[in-house]
Formats: structure tokens, C-alpha cells, sequence
């Protein structure tokens, strides 16, 4: 089965502090890796894909990097906006319709 | 930017009674999906349609619910005899092709009495 876990569940940083989420999943094979934001009371805003080991992606104060068996989000410098629950999903190759397996996310809290 | 349109917002419905949850996809996607997120939980997958089928779901997507693409811009999700255990968040989301990013509404809140 499927499976993602995120760590830690909550984080509390003060603006300016750089830090790292982590996101670990077990898939039987894997056809690309998600992040999202996710504000109180909105739907889920996506971030990044990654679908292969190595491979990078930035935007603004975000980095997303994946190995073959977790994913990282990197905030450099976080402003009190990126305070949100970051969520992790994952696309699996046998599954025809790629389905999202998610995982329980990330508060993130930043402070001024 | 194109969006994803749920509707409502809230919707609070007695137990036993049937809703329905209404979505309007972006305008050129092809691939439409249901997903819930139970108060403190994770988001769930329910149901994927695709070509006017429905071509996944999940164990939680039961007799009870069924989906719908009446007309060339709304996707809805009914609910026939609500549960308590019905309570969540529902999403909807859609995308153009099956392993590109799938873009989520803002849900409707589900609260069953």
C-alpha cells in the first residue's frame, strides 16, 4: 500500500530562520511526487512536481528536492506569509488514473 | 488564472437526506477527481472520472455516493443517505492530463446533523 509521512507535524520559525520539511513515501513505483500549500479553510494550491531522483525545483523561497525514498522542502528565509500546512502527495504507477496518496502535512508557523 | 468553482461553500444537511456537491472544473481539463478531508485528517481520494466514468475509486466511495458530468462544465458528487460520519471537507479537483498537477477548489464543508 501506498504510503506518505511528513515531519514534523508542526514547526515554529522566526522570520528569517531557514528550515526543512520532510517528506518520506513507500510506493511501488513512483510516477512523481507532489507538494502543495494549503491555507485555513482553502483547497489545496499546488507547488512543485518532481518525478525523478535528484531532480530539484525552486520557487521564490521554496526548494523541493527528491531521492528515491523522500522529499524535501527547503524555505530559505521565510516571511510570515509562508505560514501554511505544506502537503506531500504521491502518484504511483500502477494506479491508471493517478490517484493522489497524501500525506498529513506540515503546519508551518512564521513569526515576525 | 483558470480555477476550480465549488459550490456551496456549506453546506449542513439532517441525516438520512441526500446532497449533492457541485464543481466546475477548469474549462480544457479532462480528468476530474473527489477527494475528502475529515476535521484533523488527511486529504482522501474518492472517486476519478474520466471520459464520462468513472475510472477509479477508493473503498471509501460506497452505494451511497455517485458522480456526475451532466453537461460539459459541471462535475457533482451525491451523497444518497448522509451519515454523521459524512462530515468532511470535499474537494474537487481537475487536470489536463492524468500525471500533471491536479488543481483543487476550496471544498465544501459537509456537516451532517
Amino acid at each position: 500500500e501506498d504510503q506518505v509521512t511528513q515531519s514534523p507535524e508542526a514547526l515554529r520559525l522566526q522570520e528569517g530562520e531557514s528550515s526543512s520539511l520532510n517528506c518520506s513515501y513507500t510506493v511501488s513505483g513512483l510516477r512523481g511526487l507532489f507538494w502543495y500549500r494549503q491555507d485555513p479553510g482553502k483547497g489545496p494550491e499546488f507547488l512543485f512536481t518532481l518525478y525523478s531522483a535528484g531532480e530539484e525545483k525552486e520557487k521564490e523561497r521554496l526548494k523541493a528536492t527528491l531521492t528515491k525514498k523522500e522529499s524535501f522542502l527547503h524555505i530559505t528565509a521565510p516571511k510570515p506569509e509562508d505560514s501554511a500546512t505544506y502537503l506531500c502527495a504521491v502518484q504511483a504507477v500502477d494506479t491508471g488514473f493517478q490517484k493522489l496518496v497524501f500525506g498529513t502535512g506540515t503546519r508551518l508557523l512564521v513569526s515576525p | 488564472e483558470p480555477e476550480v468553482t465549488q459550490t456551496p461553500s456549506h453546506q449542513v444537511t439532517q441525516m438520512g437526506q441526500e446532497v449533492i456537491l457541485r464543481c466546475v472544473p477548469i474549462s480544457n481539463h479532462l480528468y476530474f477527481y473527489w477527494y475528502r478531508q475529515i476535521l484533523g485528517q488527511k486529504v482522501e481520494f474518492l472517486v476519478s472520472f474520466y471520459n464520462n466514468e468513472i475510472s477509479e475509486k477508493s473503498e471509501i466511495f460506497d452505494d451511497q455516493f455517485s458522480v456526475e458530468r451532466p453537461d460539459g462544465s459541471n462535475f457533482t458528487l451525491k451523497i444518497r443517505s448522509t451519515k454523521l460520519e459524512d462530515s468532511a471537507m470535499y474537494f474537487c479537483a481537475s487536470t489536463s492530463y492524468s500525471n500533471q498537477p491536479q488543481h483543487f477548489g476550496d471544498g465544501t464543508r459537509l456537516s451532517i446533523l
